[in-house]
This record gives structure tokens, C-alpha cells and sequence, in this order.
């Protein structure tokens, strides 16, 4: 079975600084790795995703993430963050279609 | 495509009523998931449909939930003598699932149906 784990429940940035949202998974296979972002009574968007390839992706809204296997991570980044950008971002994993999601890292920009 | 919606966004129903959602995926996806998020939570799996087959049920559904897609095509899920602990956002969402990268797409997810039990 997959699991993923974010480390910060909560995150606070202030804006236009540099953030890092930890994920790390655990699978004996090769799997699909996700981040997607919800905002206040929403559904979920995804930012970006990792099929295979690259190990550097890009997302939407300037976010990018590094697939790191060894680590077994996925950390997502940006470089500069904007008031926008508050919202709760989840990491997720699937093998077969079938998301499993991290608890959420809340990120919230400081004027 | 305008994408999953889910219909009702809200609802609040008293303990001990039935509930039914209902989800319309993205026509040419072939999958379809529904999950539950609560407060301060990350979605949790519920159940999934290949076309019209139920491919999966989580161990935490108890009997009091049902889910449908009887043509492949929306889905309806239904719970029966709501409890409060019920109380939660219902999630669907849609991909389009194949043996090969190339025919894999991401969850599609849909605005949700928050649900209130009083």
C-alpha cells in the first residue's frame, strides 16, 4: 500500500519570500505523485504532476517540484509567494488511479 | 466539458434521514472516485467505478452507504440514517485510466457537497 506524509501542517511565508512544502511517500513500486490545492470550500486543482521523465516539473501559478527517488520525496516549491497562494495544498500518490492523500500543509502568506 | 460537478454544494439534513448525492464526470473519463474530507483533513477514499463496475470499497464504509453509476456514466451516492459523525464534504472526481502513460490523466475533482448533519 501507498502512503504520504507532509511534514508541516502548517506553513507561514511572508510574501514574495521563497516556500517549501514537504511531502515524502512510501511505495515498493513505482507511482504517480501529485500536488493539488484547495481553497476555502472548494474542490481540489492540481498544481503538478509526476507520470515519469523529468524529475523536475513545472506547475500552475509559478509552483514547481522535484521528484527525488532515492528520498522518496516530492517537495513542492516557489519562489516567491503571493498573497493568492494561501490555501491548503495536499500531496498525493496513486499506483492504479486511486489517490492517497497527505493530511495537508496549510500555507499562509504574511503581508 | 465544464468539468465534475456535483450537485447538491450543500445540504443539512436532520440524524436519521437518507441523503443523496450525485456527481457528473467528465464525459470521457472511464473512472470515477468519491472521497470524504473532513475538517483539517486530506480527502479520504471511499469508493471508485471503472464504467459502470464498482471496482473498490474502503473498509471505513460502513452499510449505511451505497454508491451507483448504472450507465458509466454519473454517479449517485446515498446514505442512509445519517449520523453526525457524517457530517463532512463528499468529494467526486473523474480521470480517464489505460494500461499506458499516455492514456493516464490526473483526478479531475469536483466542487463538492458538503454535508451537515444536525
Amino acid at each position: 500500500a501507498q502512503s504520504v506524509t507532509q511534514l508541516d501542517s502548517q506553513v507561514p511565508v511572508f510574501e514574495e519570500a521563497p516556500v517549501e512544502l514537504r511531502c515524502n511517500y512510501s511505495s515498493s513500486v513505482s507511482v504517480y505523485l501529485f500536488w493539488y490545492v484547495q481553497y476555502p470550500n472548494q474542490g481540489l486543482q492540481l498544481l503538478l504532476k509526476y507520470l515519469s521523465g523529468s524529475t523536475l516539473v513545472k506547475g500552475i501559478n509559478g509552483f514547481e517540484a522535484e521528484f527525488n527517488k532515492s528520498q522518496t520525496s516530492f517537495h513542492l516549491r516557489k519562489p516567491s509567494v503571493h498573497i493568492s497562494d494561501t490555501a491548503e495544498y495536499f500531496c498525493a500518490v496513486t499506483l492504479w488511479g486511486k489517490l492517497t492523500f497527505g493530511t495537508g500543509t496549510r500555507l499562509t502568506i504574511i503581508p | 466539458d465544464t468539468g465534475v460537478s456535483q450537485d447538491p454544494r450543500h445540504k443539512i439534513t436532520k440524524r436519521g434521514q437518507n441523503v443523496t448525492f450525485r456527481c457528473d464526470p467528465i464525459s470521457e473519463h472511464n473512472r470515477l472516485y468519491w472521497y470524504r474530507q473532513t475538517l483539517g483533513q486530506g480527502p479520504e477514499f471511499l469508493t471508485y467505478f471503472q464504467n459502470e463496475a464498482q471496482l473498490e470499497k474502503s473498509r471505513l464504509l460502513s452499510d449505511r452507504f451505497s454508491a451507483e453509476r448504472p450507465k458509466g456514466s454519473f454517479s449517485t451516492l446515498e446514505i442512509q440514517r445519517t449520523e453526525q459523525g457524517d457530517s463532512a464534504m463528499y468529494l467526486c472526481a473523474s480521470s480517464l485510466f489505460g494500461n499506458k502513460t499516455s492514456t493516464f490523466t490526473e483526478a479531475f475533482f469536483g466542487q463538492g457537497t458538503r454535508l451537515t448533519v444536525v
